[in-house]
């Protein structure tokens, strides 16, 4: 399967805790998107990467969340003692180009209990 | 505040109707405008639209962007029982690779 690969794809957590998800984009393509969704609304952007670097970042990403890039490949996305607000789909989308070339991951589906 | 509304929230209909779903946006530094097909997951994408009054076409699906009302819309003519799903509208502004998105019209198509 050569698309955008993400995971887990479910993650359950207790409050508190700390989650780490993974996203592996399509070979080749340079950017990488995260993005957050809750029941009944849009994506919500959080960050952005081009190869290694993490050229964007949303407001708001608390101090709580953190990604990385190593390499330029696969990706990270860290919630540092989650909250039931986390709760949520991540999304991860990888493009060569601008984001209308872009391909979504399947997602991973957050629950904080 | 950037903001993209759509309308309606939830839309339901028979096979065969047209539907027209609406997006307006408030964004600074405009560049494009994107709608996505979101069944289950992923969300898939439809169309850009960068300038007024073009339309896009693609099979039963089209969409057309006016800049100087800030709207979109989307037409699905024949509606089939797969184009059950939630339309997304976003906005992509110059000088930032974020998109803001809108809440999404949710379509269901009943046989």
């Amino acid at each position: 399967d050569t698309g955008v690969s993400q995971d887990p794809r479910h993650k359950i957590t207790k409050r508190g805790q700390n989650v780490t998800f993974r996203c592996d984009p399509i070979s080749e393509h340079n950017r990488l998107y995260w993005y957050r969704q809750t029941l009944g609304q849009g994506p919500e952007f959080l960050t952005y990467f081009q190869n290694e670097a993490q050229l964007e970042k949303s407001r708001l990403l608390s101090d709580r969340f953190s990604a990385e890039r190593p390499k330029g490949s696969f990706s990270t996305l860290e919630i540092q003692r989650t909250e039931q607000g986390d709760s949520a789909m991540y999304l991860c989308a990888s493009s060569l180009g601008g984001f209308a070339e872009a391909f979504f991951g399947q997602g991973t589906r957050l629950t904080v209990v | 505040e950037d903001k993209v509304v759509q309308s309606p929230l939830s839309l339901v209909v028979h096979e065969g109707d047209t539907v027209t779903l609406n997006c307006s946006y408030e964004v600074t530094n405009f560049r494009s405008l994107l709608w996505y097909k979101q069944e289950k997951k992923a969300p898939t994408f439809l169309f850009m639209l960068t300038s007024s009054g073009i339309e896009k076409k693609s099979g039963r699906l089209s969409s057309i962007l006016d800049k100087k009302e800030l709207f979109s819309i989307l037409n699905i003519t024949a509606t089939q029982t797969g184009d059950s799903a939630v339309y997304l509208c976003a906005v992509e502004q110059g000088g930032s690779e974020k998109l803001v998105f809108g809440k999404g019209t949710k379509l269901t198509v009943n046989p």
